[in-house]
C-alpha cells in the first residue's frame, strides 16, 4: 500500500512552453503533498507543500506564479512549470502524506527536460 | 534494487543526551544525504556525503560515511527538543546521480524529552 505515482515521469520540451506534472496517491488519501526538485549530483530541495482545497506554501526563493500547484483533491496535486526555460530543466519528486501520519511516501519522480 | 536500511526505527532521549542514527546500504553509496521532517512537514536537507570517510557537521550534528561507503551515521550531540522530528536516509541509485533516481530509509523518528 501507500504508493505514490507521478506523470509523466519523463518530459522534454521547448523553451517557453509550459509543462504539467501529476501527483497522485494510489491508495489513499493524502490531504498534503510536498514537491521537491533535485539538481544532478546535489539534494532534494523542498519547493512547497500543497495542502488539499487551499493554497500551496511555497518555500522561499521559489517563485509561486512560475510553478503552478493546484491539489484538488485528497489524491491528486498537480505542479505545472509556466513558461519553461532550460534553468527549469531538473528532477520533480513528490511525496503524500498519509492522513494523521506523519510518513511520507515519495513518487518516482519526473525528468523534465527544457530545450 | 539498492536498499537502505534505518535503525533505530524510533528513538526516545533525555535532553542533553548524545544519539546516532544509523543508515544502511545494500550497495555502494553514490551520493548519501540526511534529511529531518517536521510532522507536517517537507523534508529539510541536513547534509550530503560523497566521499568515503567524509565527515560533516552542521551545529551539533555530525554525519559520517565510512570509507566503504556502505553505511553513514547521524550524530546529535546534546540534544535538545528542537532535535525531534523524523530523520531520513536518503540515496542516489547510480553513479552521479544525473538520473536523479532516488531511495530512501523509512526514517527514525527522534523524540526528546525535556
Amino acid at each position: 500500500g501507500a504508493v505514490v505515482s507521478q506523470h509523466p515521469s519523463w518530459v522534454i520540451c521547448k523553451s517557453g512552453t509550459s509543462v504539467k506534472i501529476e501527483c497522485r496517491s494510489l491508495d489513499f488519501q493524502a490531504t498534503t503533498m510536498f514537491w521537491y526538485r533535485q539538481f544532478p549530483k546535489q539534494s532534494l530541495m523542498l519547493m512547497a507543500t500543497s495542502n488539499e482545497g487551499s493554497k500551496a506554501t511555497y518555500e522561499q526563493g521559489v517563485e509561486k506564479d512560475k510553478f503552478l500547484i493546484n491539489h484538488a483533491s485528497l489524491t491528486l496535486s498537480t505542479l505545472t512549470v509556466t513558461s519553461a526555460h532550460p534553468e527549469d530543466s531538473s528532477f520533480y519528486i513528490c511525496s503524500a502524506s498519509l492522513v494523521g501520519t506523519d510518513t511520507q511516501y515519495f513518487g518516482p519522480g519526473t525528468r523534465l527536460t527544457v530545450l | 534494487s539498492q536498499e537502505l536500511e534505518q535503525s533505530p526505527q524510533s528513538l526516545i532521549v533525555q535532553e542533553g543526551k548524545n544519539l546516532t542514527i544509523n543508515c544502511t546500504s545494500s550497495k555502494t553509496l553514490y551520493g548519501l544525504y540526511w534529511y529531518k521532517q517536521k510532522y507536517g512537514e517537507g523534508l529539510i536537507f541536513l547534509m550530503m556525503l560523497q566521499k568515503g570517510g567524509e565527515e560533516k557537521s552542521h551545529e551539533k550534528i555530525t554525519a559520517k560515511l565510512d570509507e566503504k561507503k556502505q553505511q553513514s551515521s547521524l550524530h546529535i550531540t546534546a540534544s535538545q527538543p528542537s532535535h525531534a522530528g523524523i530523520y531520513l536516509c536518503g540515496a542516489d541509485t547510480d553513479y552521479g546521480g544525473s538520473q536523479g533516481n532516488l531511495i530512501f530509509g523509512k526514517g527514525t523518528k527522534l523524540s526528546v524529552k525535556p
